[in-house]
């Protein structure tokens, strides 16, 4: 099975910086790797698919990079309503993997 | 408005059975992959199973192999999740989702998801 390792756990920007979040895969998931958001009580929300490319919607400051094992979710500008917790998943491989997510919450 | 809606969770004894429904609208249903993520209470999300457009083809996490089965009505447009033997650690909400592109062999990104329907495995 393929392993997502992603870090930090949480983190406590203030409105305006610039959040950044990993995700490593144990092996190449070529370019196979969502970015979720989940607000409490709420069901996950697409972001961003296949590493970097942004669903319909959604605001142009979340973006998404990366290829092969390594791979960066990034929010500039936070905004309030992004207090969430966000999740990167592979699909290359069945088990299609999440990683452990990330806890964001506002300073 | 594409709309997937959970039914079937509750209060089940360990050993027991359930059986999740999904009922979907506004999309076509037999040309979606679906899938079952689960999320424990307080924890992080876990994919379940997926089930190919046909139904031919499922795939499963290895926690639940064995004991869930994955399957689909395209008459009925609904997506099931039989489970069976069921663990303490089976304890989640279950949502059911599908896939943002048609035609995926084996399934890709969820786009929609339902609300979810808790499923409580407790003596």
């Amino acid at each position: 099975d393929i392993q997502m390792t992603q870090s930090p756990a949480s983190l406590s920007p203030s409105v305006g910086d610039r959040v950044t979040i990993t995700c490593q895969a144990s092996h190449d998931i070529n370019k196979f790797l969502n970015w979720y958001q989940q607000k409490p009580g709420k069901a996950p929300k697409l972001l961003i698919y296949d590493v970097s490319h942004l669903e319909t919607g959604v605001p142009s400051r979340f973006s998404g990079g990366g290829s092969g094992t390594d791979f960066t979710f990034i929010i500039n500008n936070l905004q309030p309503e992004d207090v969430a917790t966000y999740y990167c998943q592979q699909y290359n491989d069945v088990p299609f993997t999440f990683g452990q997510g990330t806890r964001l919450e506002i300073k | 408005e594409v709309q997937l809606v959970e039914s079937g969770g509750g209060l089940v004894q360990p050993g027991g059975s359930l059986r999740l429904s999904c009922a979907v609208s506004d999309f076509t249903f037999d040309t979606y992959a679906m899938s079952w993520v689960r999320q424990a209470p307080g924890k992080g999300l876990e994919w379940v199973s997926t089930i190919s457009i046909s139904g031919s083809t499922t795939y499963y996490a290895d926690s639940v192999k064995g004991r869930f089965t994955i399957s689909r009505d395209n008459s009925k447009n609904t997506l099931f999740l039989q489970m069976s033997n069921l663990r303490a650690d089976d304890t989640a909400v279950y949502y059911c989702a599908r896939d943002r592109e048609q035609y995926l062999m084996r399934g890709g990104p969820c786009l929609y998801w339902g609300q979810g329907t808790l499923v409580d495995v407790s003596s």
